[in-house]
């Protein structure tokens, strides 16, 4: 398997613009996360999808962001409008079940830079 | 509320042990969990331990969990060059989806 697959890798954008990260779990993988990692902040988890269905986006800053997941093998994550304080490398990853001591799998980021 | 501390840096000679200690918070933690990130890419799981354990060994990993304490610690012996990272303390409570990660600790492997 190629692993946890985001897209793109780098994004620059100018604040007030659209920004959508993308993200391909690994097959057969049930749940999925959208982690954000700042210095300041450290690594915050923003929001998990089981089966497709969101569970818990406590993280999720606040309206301007919002994620999505059609199908069991695609899930965006959107920003709108972005601002420069949402710069930070953007992480997706992807578990096979909660139970046990389950490995999230991580994609290599999306690293966003909004000027 | 649930925390997870780290110390942020820690530089050793290759050859040398490296320790990284991690704190936290929750009690009812089920599992805790050591990634590491090199330069440009992803969290990698490099070890993990149950809590109802208090030592784990995994090839140059030792992984010690002290329960009383709130306290979990990875040795890493002979470190090398390709061990410079950094390492992220995670754990997880009950069987949410959700893992607590410290900062972080920048290890720097000297020649």
């Amino acid at each position: 398997d190629a692993g946890v697959i985001q897209s793109p890798r780098h994004e620059v954008t100018e604040m007030g613009q659209e920004v959508t990260l993308r993200c391909k779990p690994i097959s057969g993988h049930d749940y999925l996360f959208w982690y954000r990692q700042t210095m300041m902040r450290g690594l915050e988890l923003l929001i998990y999808f089981n089966n497709n269905v969101p569970i818990d986006d406590s993280g999720m800053p606040e309206d301007r962001f919002s994620a999505k997941m059609p199908n069991a093998s695609f899930s965006t994550l959107k920003i709108q409008p972005s601002e420069p304080r949402d710069s930070a490398v953007y992480f997706c990853a992807s578990s096979l079940r909660l139970a046990g001591p389950y490995e999230q799998y991580f994609g290599p980021g999306t690293r966003l830079t909004v000027t | 509320g649930e925390d997870v501390e780290q110390s942020l840096f820690l530089s050793v000679r290759e050859g040398d042990s490296s320790v990284i200690n991690c704190t936290y918070t929750d009690s009812s933690s089920t599992y805790l969990y050591w990634y590491k990130q090199e330069p440009g890419a992803g969290l990698q799981l490099l070890t993990y331990i149950f809590s109802n354990m208090d030592m784990k060994q995994d090839q140059r990993l030792t992984v010690l969990l002290n329960k009383k304490d709130k306290h979990l610690s990875l040795r890493i012996a002979d470190t090398q060059t390709g061990d410079s990272a950094i390492y992220f303390c995670a754990e997880r409570t009950g069987n949410t989806g959700k893992l607590i990660f410290g900062q972080g600790t920048t290890l720097q492997v000297k020649p």
